[in-house]
Formats: C-alpha cells, structure tokens, sequence
C-alpha cells in the first residue's frame, strides 16, 4: 500500500520553462509534506516544504502548492534551469511520529 | 541545515559478512533515522534511533538483522548483518532540524556480492 505516490517517472522540459512534479498521498493524518532534490551519488537535498494549513509556499525558483481536499502536492520550478536535473522526491509525515514516507521520485531533465 | 557524514562512503562485501556504516552530526541532535534506497527504488524507513533508547523498526525490518546503535546525540551506527545481494543498497542516515525537517547524510553504497 503506497501512501505517497509520484505517477510520473521522468519529466523533460526546456530551460526557462516551467517544470511541474506532482505527487498525491492517501493517508489523511500526513501534516507536512517535502520535496527533496537528489544527484547520483549524493544524499536527498531538502529544498521546500509545507505545513498542511497552508496552501501554498514559495522559495525563490521554487513554489510548492498543496490541495489537501484533492490529497494532492505539486512542486512548481520557474524557470527550470540545466542544473536543476534530478531526482525529485516528495515526502509526508506526521508530527505525531516524525516519520517521513517517500515517493518514487521523479526524474526531470532540463534541457539547454 | 546539518552537516553530516556517512562512513563508509562504498563498499563491496561478500555474502554473509556484516558491515557497520557510521553516521556523524556537527551537533546534538534528538532523532536519527536510518533509511535504505534500493536500486531504482525510493527510499524506505529502516528505524528511528533516539539516545538513550532502543531504536524502534519499521514493518519488515529487525534488529538480528540490522542493529543500530546511538551511544551519544552525534552519533549513530547502522550494522547490516548476515548480508545477501538483495542487502544491496544505499543506506542513508538523516537527522530532523528546524521542525520536521529532515537533513540526510551523503549514503553508503553497499554493494554485496
């Protein structure tokens, strides 16, 4: 039983463009969520988060939006650079326990 | 953020032998998790090491098979026991700061042949 799901395995887009990673999860007690970036051969980097009462959160390149009705997340890259290729995961957790359930992370290309 | 270290970084290991990973943190810390990616896989909670207690395992893994130690609030130790090629993996300890978030170490490539 997957709790945290990212249907797309790879995503291309071109520089400049906007790059959108989605992941929806099933278990209505996650309270936080995160998106990680990671390269071969590296640890998962934290880039953002988002606690469940928002909707909504912005870091410079990087938007993450949740829709908790649609147990839904996206991750918004504007605008997509070349070193911006990686594995992107996202996570969930609960604060009751501090465990974080991963997806199958999404692999983006950006293109020159 | 945290600066953490992983020891050691690779390694190739023959059946049925053990390897110890070392995890290090640049300051105390309450909770480390240790985590297993398996190739093309996503990462998979192993435990929770806390100081002072002993780690709690997540469904489908124990401690005959992967013993954690956490003498200090620094400091962690994963043990892969009894290895076989399906113990094959990136192992990745991690650390919570700021809230929930959690920081995770550079991993240990275990390769076991």
């Amino acid at each position: 039983d997957q709790q945290v799901k990212q249907n797309s395995p790879s995503l291309s887009v071109q520089e400049g463009r906007i790059s959108i990673l989605n992941c929806d999860y099933t278990n209505s007690m996650f309270d936080y969520f995160l998106w990680y970036k990671k390269y071969p051969a590296e640890g998962p980097t934290f880039l953002i988060s988002i606690s469940s009462i928002k909707d909504k959160n912005e870091d410079g390149r990087f938007t993450v939006f949740l829709n908790k009705s649609a147990k839904h997340l996206s991750l918004h890259i504007v605008p997509s650079q070349p070193g911006d290729s990686a594995v992107y995961f996202c996570a969930a957790g609960s604060s009751n326990t501090g465990k974080l359930i991963f997806g199958q992370g999404t692999t983006l290309q950006v293109k020159p | 953020s945290a600066v953490i270290s992983q020891k050691p970084s690779r390694d190739i290991c023959q059946r049925g032998t053990s390897l110890t990973i070392q995890c290090q943190v640049d300051s105390q810390v309450t909770m480390m998790f240790w985590y297993r990616q398996q190739p093309g896989q996503s990462l998979t909670l192993i435990a929770t090491a806390n100081q002072g207690s002993e780690a709690t395992y997540e469904s489908g893994f124990v401690i005959d098979k992967f013993p954690i130690s956490r003498p200090n609030l620094t400091f962690s130790t994963l043990t892969v026991s009894n290895m076989s090629p399906e113990d094959s993996s990136i192992y990745l300890c991690s650390v919570e700061r700021s809230g929930e978030t959690q920081y995770f170490g550079p991993g240990t490539r275990l390769l076991v042949l």
